[in-house]
């Protein structure tokens, strides 16, 4: 049983604050690490897919580095915006084209 | 753009019952992939296809077995429903490789009562 867990498990935060969170995964075996943004009553969405160990890849406001080494992959979202509630999660996947999913981080961003 | 389809959105069937759940990927991904997720819990590997063949089988109940199709639907059979299957079953599809990141159905949310 691969073990990715994530934290913290939520977070409230003021618009305009910028935040992070972080994804931890076993460090071998490594394959690819995904973020997905989940709103209530849609389907996760696919943000990054990093593979390479120092990736850093960015996405509007929102970007992810990675560190294969040591397992683990920080989300960065500067400036948060009501619109940016929603649980982010992380996926490892270490050589099969299966995921294991982390807890998720829910994020709420008040006005 | 096409996304994923599930259907049904929503199923309520009683304890020893069968379901059926489908899941339509998007156009050229060759990959399903099943996840179950229950109240308050992560999203649970069950089953994926590459290409029409299993590929990879995780926590996925003897009672539970699924399928790909020549068209690439994937179907996921679940018999002789418990109340611990009420959750919420997302279908996922991709291509091939490490770079390319899943897109999501809507999810079935079945209710076993």
């Amino acid at each position: 049983i691969l073990n990715v867990e994530q934290s913290p498990q939520s977070l409230h935060v003021q618009e305009g604050d910028s935040t992070n969170f972080t994804c931890s995964f076993p460090s071998s075996n490594f394959y690819a690490l995904h973020w997905y943004r989940w709103e209530t009553a849609k389907s996760p969405e696919a943000l990054f897919v990093m593979t390479l160990n120092g990736d850093e890849k960015k996405k509007g406001r929102i970007s992810a580095t990675l560190n294969t080494k040591e397992g683990y992959s920080y989300l960065y979202i500067k400036g948060s915006q009501p619109e940016d509630s929603a649980t982010y999660l992380c996926a490892f996947n270490n050589a099969g084209n299966m995921l294991t999913f982390g807890g998720g981080t829910r994020l709420m961003v008040k006005p | 753009a096409a996304g994923v389809i599930q259907s049904p959105r929503h199923l309520i069937k009683e304890k020893r019952e069968t379901a059926t759940l489908k899941c339509y990927p998007i156009p050229r991904h060759d990959t399903v992939y099943w996840y179950q997720q229950g109240p308050g819990q992560d999203p649970q590997f069950l089953i994926s296809f590459y290409e029409k063949m299993q590929s990879d089988k995780g926590s996925i109940p003897d009672r539970f077995s699924a399928q790909q199709f020549s068209d690439y639907h994937s179907e996921l059979n679940m018999s002789s429903l418990e109340l611990g299957d009420s959750a919420l079953y997302f279908c996922a599809s991709s291509e091939q490789g490490a770079n390319y990141g899943y897109t999501f159905g809507s999810g079935t949310r079945l209710t076993v009562v």
